[in-house]
């Protein structure tokens, strides 16, 4: 099984739309919980760390479920700009070896 | 933000050349850096962790001997894979860790990537 599970998509959302998503992880002791946006082969980028009670930066929406080990991001009021691949990444030891999930793509059409 | 410049950025080599790509964090000093690989519609994997002046770990199913890693000071590490193959094709990424303390705490930035033709 692997450390990080996402849904691949795509998920194809006209502009102004609300998507979500969940990934899942394996490991109950995993302590940090991170969105990173990636754009095609390029470097990942920090979106938002996830916090236990939730998180929200603008229209970015993180969820942390503990409980069932999986996080979610949301994002209201979809821009052209998001279209992305949005990748799930756990941090088990607290020693930045990240776990990534393979991603979801997010495209956003005018 | 901190920056870290890796490259080249696009490598295109024949089967059995080997390949250096370097990391170097710009503005701050990184006591460890990661190198990743992801291929096409795939996570990132870890390769191996490398600490300034020690060497590198590497994960499981990663030849050491073929994908070098020297990390000689707090702002360089160089990965070299030693007679690429075709399937050794790839995105090889890097990513540093700031040391503790300052605005930087610890924060992980990653270079810009590196995609890798053998033919």
């Amino acid at each position: 099984r692997k450390e990080v599970e996402q849904d691949p998509g795509p998920f194809n959302v006209p502009e102004g739309a609300t998507v979500a998503f969940n990934c899942t992880y394996s490991n109950s002791a995993s302590q940090s919980f991170f969105w990173y946006r990636q754009d095609c082969r390029k470097e990942p980028k920090l979106l938002m760390s996830v916090y236990s009670s939730g998180n929200e930066d603008g229209r970015f929406t993180a969820q942390l479920n503990r409980a069932s080990q999986y996080i979610s991001l949301l994002i209201r009021d979809s821009k052209l700009s998001d279209s992305a691949t949005y990748l799930c990444v756990v941090n088990t030891l607290n020693d930045y070896k990240l776990s990534f999930g393979a991603g979801t793509t997010v495209t956003v059409r005018a | 933000g901190a920056v870290v410049s890796q490259h080249p950025s696009r490598v295109i080599c024949k089967s059995g050349t080997s390949v250096k790509i370097e990391c170097r964090s710009l503005d701050f000093q990184a006591t460890t850096m990661f190198w990743y690989r992801q291929f096409p519609k795939q996570s990132l994997m870890l390769m191996a962790t490398s600490n300034e002046g020690s060497k590198a770990t590497y994960e499981q199913g990663v030849e050491k001997d073929k994908f070098l890693i020297n990390h000689a000071s707090l702002t360089l590490s160089t990965l070299t894979v030693t007679s690429a193959h075709p399937e050794d094709s790839s995105f090889y990424i890097c990513s540093a860790r700031a040391q503790p303390g300052g605005t930087d705490n610890e924060k992980l930035f990653f270079g810009s990537g590196t995609q890798l033709s053998v033919l």
